[in-house]
């Protein structure tokens, strides 16, 4: 059984950084596209970021780019999200999916002040 | 960025039939799929590359593509099936995106 597990969230003020991590297991890592989806409270799936098998290619939503990075360490059968300079909006649950078809439970960030 | 639109609601008796549509215009060009998520849940993919359902989905779940429209129909709907439905697809530039999201109502 696959399994996914997040974590990092937690409350930061605006202006400031965060790290989420993403654990997976149960499924060959470094086989799969790995993606941050995130959602606001009482809103709909936003697609945050996702990341190649290698780490080659990494694609972001506008609204973060050049604010958030992701990563992975293949080795760990991890992926990461370094977000800086947060923004209130960008508070929300933010989950960890394997190519959509296992998904965390997810971790929440807030943003304020 | 790209978007994808959907119904806010669709609303249906148990027995009878949902539709919900996706429409984007790289559909035509990109596989859409479909996520389900129930009040507190994570999301599941409940179809995707159109019309193929994961292990564990069942039949009355189906999909389909048309044009720059997708939609998804489920069969003999159920009070379990009560959630909110999401599209996923991907632009040219490889960048991802899910529609607004449609609340299903079992009535």
């Amino acid at each position: 059984e696959v399994q996914v597990v997040e974590s990092g969230g937690g409350l930061v003020q605006p202006g400031g950084s965060l790290r989420l991590s993403c654990l997976i297991s149960g499924k060959k890592f470094n086989n799969y596209w790995m993606t941050w989806v995130r959602q606001a409270p009482g809103k709909g799936l936003e697609w945050v970021a996702n990341i190649k098998e290698d780490g080659s290619d990494k694609y972001y939503v506008d609204s973060v780019k050049g604010r958030f990075v992701i990563s992975r360490d293949n080795a760990k059968n991890a992926v990461y999200l370094q977000m800086n300079s947060l923004r209130a909006e960008d508070t929300a649950v933010y989950y960890c999916t394997r190519e959509f078809f296992n998904w965390g439970q997810g971790t929440l960030v807030v943003v304020s002040s | 960025s790209y978007q994808l639109s959907q119904p806010p609601s669709v609303s249906v008796s148990p027995g009878q039939t949902a539709t919900i549509t996706c429409s984007g215009d790289e559909l035509p060009n990109q596989y859409v799929h479909w996520c389900r998520q129930r009040p507190g849940q994570p999301p599941v993919l409940i179809l995707y590359k159109d019309n193929k359902r994961p292990s564990g989905i069942p039949e009355r779940f189906s999909g389909a593509i048309a044009g720059t429209t997708g939609t998804l129909t489920i069969s003999g709907v159920q009070a379990e099936d009560e959630a909110d439905y999401y599209c996923l697809s991907a632009d040219r530039t490889s960048t991802w995106a899910f529609g607004g999201g449609t609340k299903l109502t079992v009535l």
